[in-house]
C-alpha cells in the first residue's frame, strides 16, 4: 500500500532561519506530488505541486520543494522563514489512483518572532 | 476563486444521534471528498464522489454514509454518531484528472464535531 512519511511532527524555528521539511512516499510508479499548509484557523490550501517536469518545484510565498525520484522523496524548503509561516504542513501524494491522494501526518511549524 | 463551504465550524452531538454535514462548492468540480483530520494521523478519506449520485469509499467508511444528489453538494451522514467520530471534518472539491495527473483538491473550513 502506498504511503507517505514526514520525518517531523513539530518544528520550532527562528525568523530568518531556514527550514526543510522531509516527505518520502512509497510507490514505484508515477507519481503526483503536492505541498498544502493550514494557516492557524484557515482552511487547507494548495503551496505547490509537482506533476512532471523540472524537479525543482517554486510555490507561493517563497516555498520551494524538490523531487528525487531516487530517494522517493519531496521535501519542502524556504531559505528564510518568517513568524507568519507558523502553521500545518501536510505532505500528499498520488500515484496510480484517479481521485485519492495519501497524506502525510503533516507537520507542525512554529516560528518563534 | 474556488469557494468550498461547510455548513457549522462547530457541532456537538449526542451518541446514538443521526448527523449531516453539508458542503457546497461553487466551482463546478466533479470531484467532491470528505475527510476526517485528527492529530498525528494526518487526513484519512472517508467517502469521495465523482459525479452526482456517484460515491465510492475511501480508507474509514465504517460509520459513514454519502450522498450526491447534487453536482455542487456533497453531504456525509453519522449513521448513529458515536464518541469516537469526534473530530475535524473536512470537505475537498476538486476537477478531474487532467492529462499531467490529478487536480489539487480545494479544502472548506472543517467542521470541528463533538460527540458526547
Amino acid at each position: 500500500a502506498q504511503s507517505v512519511s514526514q520525518h517531523n511532527h513539530h518544528v520550532i524555528l527562528s525568523e530568518a532561519a531556514s527550514l526543510e521539511l522531509g516527505c518520502n512516499y512509497s510507490y514505484g510508479g508515477t507519481v503526483n506530488l503536492f505541498w498544502y499548509v493550514q494557516y492557524p484557523g484557515q482552511h487547507l490550501q494548495l503551496l505547490l505541486k509537482y506533476f512532471s517536469g523540472d524537479p525543482l518545484v517554486k510555490g507561493i510565498k517563497g516555498f520551494e520543494a524538490e523531487f528525487i525520484k531516487s530517494k522517493f522523496s519531496f521535501n519542502l524548503r524556504k531559505p528564510s522563514v518568517q513568524w507568519s509561516d507558523t502553521a500545518e504542513y501536510f505532505c500528499a501524494v498520488n500515484g496510480g489512483s484517479n481521485y485519492q491522494l495519501i497524506w502525510g501526518a503533516g507537520t507542525k511549524l512554529i516560528i518563534k518572532p | 476563486d474556488v469557494k468550498v463551504t461547510q455548513s457549522s465550524r462547530y457541532l456537538v452531538k449526542r451518541t446514538g444521534e443521526k448527523v449531516f454535514l453539508e458542503c457546497v462548492q461553487d466551482m463546478d468540480h466533479e470531484n467532491m471528498f470528505w475527510y476526517r483530520q485528527d492529530p498525528g494521523l494526518g487526513l484519512r478519506l472517508i467517502y469521495f464522489s465523482y459525479d452526482v449520485k456517484m460515491k465510492e469509499k475511501g480508507d474509514i467508511p465504517e460509520g459513514y454514509s454519502v450522498s450526491r444528489e447534487k453536482k455542487e453538494r456533497f453531504s456525509l451522514i453519522l449513521e448513529s454518531a458515536s464518541t469516537n467520530q469526534t473530530s475535524m471534518y473536512l470537505c475537498a472539491s476538486s476537477l478531474p484528472q487532467g492529462p499531467v495527473g490529478n487536480q489539487p483538491q480545494h479544502f472548506g473550513d472543517g467542521t470541528r464535531l463533538s460527540i458526547l
